[in-house]
């Protein structure tokens, strides 16, 4: 098992731009979540699926929007990128909620 | 007032020494209680996780749940420069709820 992947690895944007961070399990997990991590700030979550249709908010999910068309695949879009969303972002996958599998990160900075 | 405060360190010790990482919370409905390691540039990878209050021990590791007191520890005793990450706690109400993550708290353990 590969776990939970995420491409690119790292991206800088400029003001305006958009683009879609992608993220892939191969767990059949049904549960995927998008964070947020910026420095002593701790992990915030963005957006998160508890299925193959079915997505909802969390903490701060302003500037950002989710599908989830597959179990496998749970991309993050940024439509109009600020930056405010220069941060490290990290999906998670996990099969009962509780224990969540993390990826690699994307490192975003937007200029 | 924050959900989950952890103190963010520096935390520097020797190796050998036992380490004490801590997390208090203000949700009293909190039951799902989560230690994560992450290395850095690295995404968190699960390290225990405990339901309710209690203790849990695994080989050098023992994480330690006061739901009346709405604190918990993480203890790693025989510590080593492999240890050296940054410690996430984290807790949720119920399966299916929100992860509210500690901000983390930075170790290293000196050869």
């Amino acid at each position: 098992n590969a776990g939970v992947t995420q491409t690119p690895k790292f991206r800088i944007l400029k003001i305006g731009q958009s683009m879609t961070l992608q993220c892939t399990q191969d767990m059949n997990h049904n549960y995927m979540y998008w964070y947020r991590q910026d420095p002593g700030m701790g992990l915030k979550l963005i957006y998160y699926s508890v299925g193959a249709g079915i997505t909802d908010k969390g903490e701060v999910p302003n500037g950002y929007n989710v599908s989830r068309s597959t179990t496998e695949d749970f991309p993050l879009r940024l439509e109009l990128a600020a930056p405010s969303q220069t941060s490290v972002y990290f999906c998670a996958s996990s099969r009962d909620s509780n224990e969540q599998f993390f990826g690699p990160g994307t490192r975003l900075t937007v200029l | 007032q924050k959900e989950v405060e952890q103190d963010p360190g520096p935390l520097s010790v020797p190796e050998g020494a036992i380490v004490s990482l801590n997390c208090t919370y203000s949700n009293s409905a909190f039951q799902y209680f989560m230690w994560y390691r992450q290395y850095s540039r690295k995404g968190p990878e699960l390290l225990m996780y405990t339901y309710s209050s209690g203790n849990k021990e695994d080989g050098r590791f023992t994480a330690q749940v006061d739901k009346s007191s709405k604190y918990i520890s993480l203890f790693i005793r025989d510590s080593q420069p492999s240890d050296s990450a940054t410690y996430l706690c984290a807790m949720s109400e119920s399966a299916g709820n929100q992860f509210y993550f500690g901000t983390g708290t930075s170790l290293t353990v000196i050869p």
